[in-house]
Parts: structure tokens; C-alpha cells; sequence
């Protein structure tokens, strides 16, 4: 199948950390991609990590990869407000051009 | 060096109508990538163009079609508008290999009363 699934809210407090995490069922998955979109706007890439890697760390950011159970996590180090987003992950597979994105999950930072 | 732009930004149709949305891609990159994104859910892929043509396409009727430009940019076209096609439109460019990544424009905001 083609779903890729993320729950929906996620809220933490300024300064905590924040994981979101994704689960996909494609083994062909090529790369697997974050994006952050913030209200009324596009998609902003954030980070990606090949399938065959287990982990990629970006400034606060760290993605896990467990291919295995087919499941992806994104952490960001000391959520700030301005991390308030929704984030959405997205697979590629080999032999296709499109991404096939989770429904999104909602981030609320607390002051 | 600009990144992916698309115009206009929000439109507003009645249903039966048709429209036109447009997209020009990061410098650099070759490719377009069309996505509606219904309130609420992630990104469906509608189709992608590339040296001018239509190279994949998604579960969309042949209401969607499109056009690429020799410049590389893109027109994403609906015809006998739904009240269901309301949605923001997200073009993405990359270059042409299968593993690009993608990369978003701010989007058009459809909405067909």
C-alpha cells in the first residue's frame, strides 16, 4: 500500500525536546524526507536520510531510521516557539518521481 | 537565487469554470512537480513534467492536465471545476533523476464556491 502514518498532535514545552514519528510500508523507499509548513505557507525541507542510513544529525535536528520496522523519528533539540508547525514526512521509491506524504503532525511549543 | 514561485496566490472560482496556476522552478532545476493538499491531509501528487513533457502522473481524472515550458516553468490547468478541488496547489521543482530532491513553492490556494 501507499500509506505513510503520522499521529496527528504532538504538544511540548519551550525548551524540551520534540520527536515526531512517522511509519511507512514501502520497502523500496529510496530516501525519506521532513518538511515543516507553517500556516498559509509551502512545504520547507528540513532535512533527509538515504534508507540506508540509520541516523542523521543536523544542528538540533536528528532523524532516525529503523528500516526494519519501517519507522521514522524525527527530534528536534530545544523546541523553540517559532518550531510551531506542522510537519510532514514523505518517502520516494525507487522507479517512481513522486513522494508520498503522511497526513501531518501538528506541533504546539508552550511557552 | 530564487526559489520555487507560484502565482497567484489565491483564487476564487465557481464550480464548472476553469483555471490556471503557474510555476516557475529554482534556478537550476529542470523538473515540476504538481500537489494538491486538501485541508487537513498531506500532499497528493497530481503529476510531474519534465523536458516538456508528462512523465508520471497520480490518481487524478483528466480534468488535471498541465504544460512545461521550453524555461522550464510549468502550468498546472483544471477544467469543470468541483467544489472538491478547493485546496492549496504545491508545485515543487527538482532536476531530473529519480532521487532529486523536491523542493516547494509558498503554493496557490484554490477555493471553487
Amino acid at each position: 500500500g501507499e500509506d505513510v502514518e503520522q499521529s496527528l498532535f504532538l504538544s511540548v514545552r519551550e525548551g524540551d525536546s520534540s520527536v515526531i514519528n512517522c511509519t511507512y510500508t514501502d520497502s523500496s523507499s529510496t530516501y525519506l524526507y521532513w518538511y515543516k509548513q507553517e500556516p498559509g505557507a509551502g512545504l520547507q525541507l528540513l532535512t533527509y536520510i538515504f534508507s540506508n542510513m540509520d541516523m542523521k544529525q543536523d544542528q538540533r535536528l536528528t532523524v532516525l531510521l529503523n528500516k526494519k520496522d519501517k519507522h521514522l523519528s524525527l527530534r528536534i533539540a530545544d523546541t523553540q516557539t517559532g518550531d510551531s508547525a506542522i510537519y510532514f514526512c514523505a518517502e520516494s521509491r525507487s522507479g517512481t518521481y513522486k513522494y508520498i506524504f503522511g497526513t501531518g503532525t501538528r506541533l504546539k511549543v508552550l511557552a | 537565487d530564487a526559489g520555487v514561485t507560484q502565482s497567484p496566490t489565491h483564487l476564487i472560482k465557481t464550480r464548472g469554470q476553469q483555471v490556471t496556476l503557474r510555476c516557475s522552478p529554482k534556478s537550476g532545476h529542470d523538473t515540476v512537480s504538481w500537489y494538491q493538499q486538501a485541508l487537513g491531509q498531506g500532499p497528493q501528487f497530481i503529476f510531474q513534467y519534465y523536458e516538456e513533457e508528462e512523465r508520471q502522473r497520480g490518481n487524478f481524472p483528466d480534468r488535471f492536465s498541465g504544460h512545461q515550458f521550453p524555461n522550464y516553468s510549468s502550468e498546472l490547468n483544471v477544467n469543470a471545476l468541483l467544489l472538491g478541488d478547493s485546496a492549496l496547489y504545491l508545485c515543487a521543482s527538482s532536476t531530473g533523476g529519480f532521487v532529486e530532491t523536491q523542493y516547494f513553492g509558498p503554493g496557490t490556494r484554490l477555493l471553487v464556491l
